[in-house]
Order: C-alpha cells, then structure tokens, then sequence
C-alpha cells in the first residue's frame, strides 16, 4: 500500500512571497501523484497531477510540481502567492495497482498582507 | 456543467440515532466515492461504486455504515446507529472512470453527533 506524508501542517506566508509545501511518498510500485486545493466548507478541486512524462508539472492559478523519483517527493511551489491562495492543500498518491488515492494530512496555507 | 451536488450541507443528531446523505454525480461519471474526512486530516475513501457496482468497500465500517447507488447515478450514504467518532464531513466524488480520471469532489455534508 502507499502512503503520503506532508511534512508541515502549517504555512504562514506573506503576499506575494513565494511557498513551497512538501509532500514525500512511500510505495513499491509505480504512482501516480496530485496535489489537491480545499477552500472553507467547500469540496476539493484538483491543482495537478503528475501521471507520467516531464517531471515538472504546471497546474491552475499559478501552482507546479515537481516529481522526485529518487527522492519519493512531489513539492509544490507558487512563485507568489495571493491572499486568495490561503486554503488547505492536500498532496494524494495511487499506484498502479489500484488507482485509489490515499490522501496526506494536508498543509494550510494562510497568506497575509 | 453542474458540480456534484450532496444534501444536506450539515446535519446534527445524537449517538446512537441514524442518519442518510445523499450525491448526485457529474451527469454521465461512472465512478462515485464517499470519502470521510475528519477534522485534521485527509479524506480516506469510505466506498467505490463503478456504475451500479461496488469497486471497493474495504475500510467501510460495514456493521453500522452502508451505501447504495441504484440505477448507477444518485448514490445515498447511512449510517446506523452513529458514534461520536462518526463527526465528520462526507465528501462525495465521481469521474468518468477509475484509472487516474479527476474526482470531482461536492461540499461535502458536515455530521456533527452529540
């Protein structure tokens, strides 16, 4: 089974600085990775995912990604954020096996100006 | 197109009473999951329907939560009799298909149990 970890529970970030938020995974077949944005009382809307191909990968309002095989990572990165930005990011795995994605704990994101 | 659409948005009740939530997927997604997500953490997938049928219901806690999805569109999620673990937001999802399609995901509906 694979799992997911995001290693900060917590990004504070000020307007129009740049973020990064981190996710490392742990599988032992080939993944399939996304990050995924959640704005309050609302679902979830898909920022990127990485399937195959170019390891960078550019995704909606602004965000990318980069897959890390060597390192089991898949971070995100904004060069600069908006206050509309502040949110709660989730980074998601599934394997080839499957295709179910098994979620991490989430990052929030609060921008301030 | 319309979103996924779950009702009710929030609902409260007591331990031990049972309670029904209801999806309505992205017309023509075959595939629809319920995912539990509680406070602090990821959502972790409840069932998977392919159509009218089950995928997978492995960590569905089957002796007081169930799930339908007849005629392979509207799905209802129950559960019977609550817990306090149980307070959490349900989120429904569906995609066209299973392999790596996006899940679009409704609002969720939010359980509180007193």
């Amino acid at each position: 089974a694979q799992s997911v970890t995001q290693l900060d529970s917590q990004v504070p970030v000020f307007e129009e600085a740049p973020v990064e938020l981190r996710c490392n995974y742990s599988s032992s077949v080939s993944v399939y990775l996304f990050w995924y944005v959640q704005y309050p009382n609302q679902g979830l809307q898909l920022l990127l995912k990485y399937l195959s191909g170019s390891t960078l990968v550019k995704g909606i309002n602004g965000f990318e990604a980069e897959f890390n095989k060597s390192q089991t990572s898949f971070h995100l990165r904004k060069p600069s954020v908006h206050i509309s930005d502040t949110a709660e990011y989730f980074c998601a795995v599934s394997s080839s096996n499957d295709y179910k994605l098994s979620f991490g704990a989430g990052t929030t994101v609060t921008v301030r100006a | 197109e319309a979103g996924v659409a779950q009702s009710p948005r929030y609902k409260i009740i007591e331990k031990r009473q049972s309670v029904a939530f209801w999806c309505n997927p992205i017309s023509g997604h075959a595939t629809l999951y319920w995912y539990q997500q509680i406070l602090g953490q990821g959502p972790k997938l409840l069932i998977q329907f392919q159509n009218n049928g089950v995928v997978d219901d492995s960590q569905l806690p089957k002796d007081r939560f169930s799930a339908e999805r007849l005629k392979g569109v509207d799905s209802t999620l129950k559960i019977q009799p609550a817990k306090l673990e149980d307070s959490a937001v349900y989120l429904c999802a569906s995609s066209l298909g299973y392999r790596n399609q996006p899940q679009h995901f409704g609002d969720g509906t939010r359980l509180s149990i007193l």
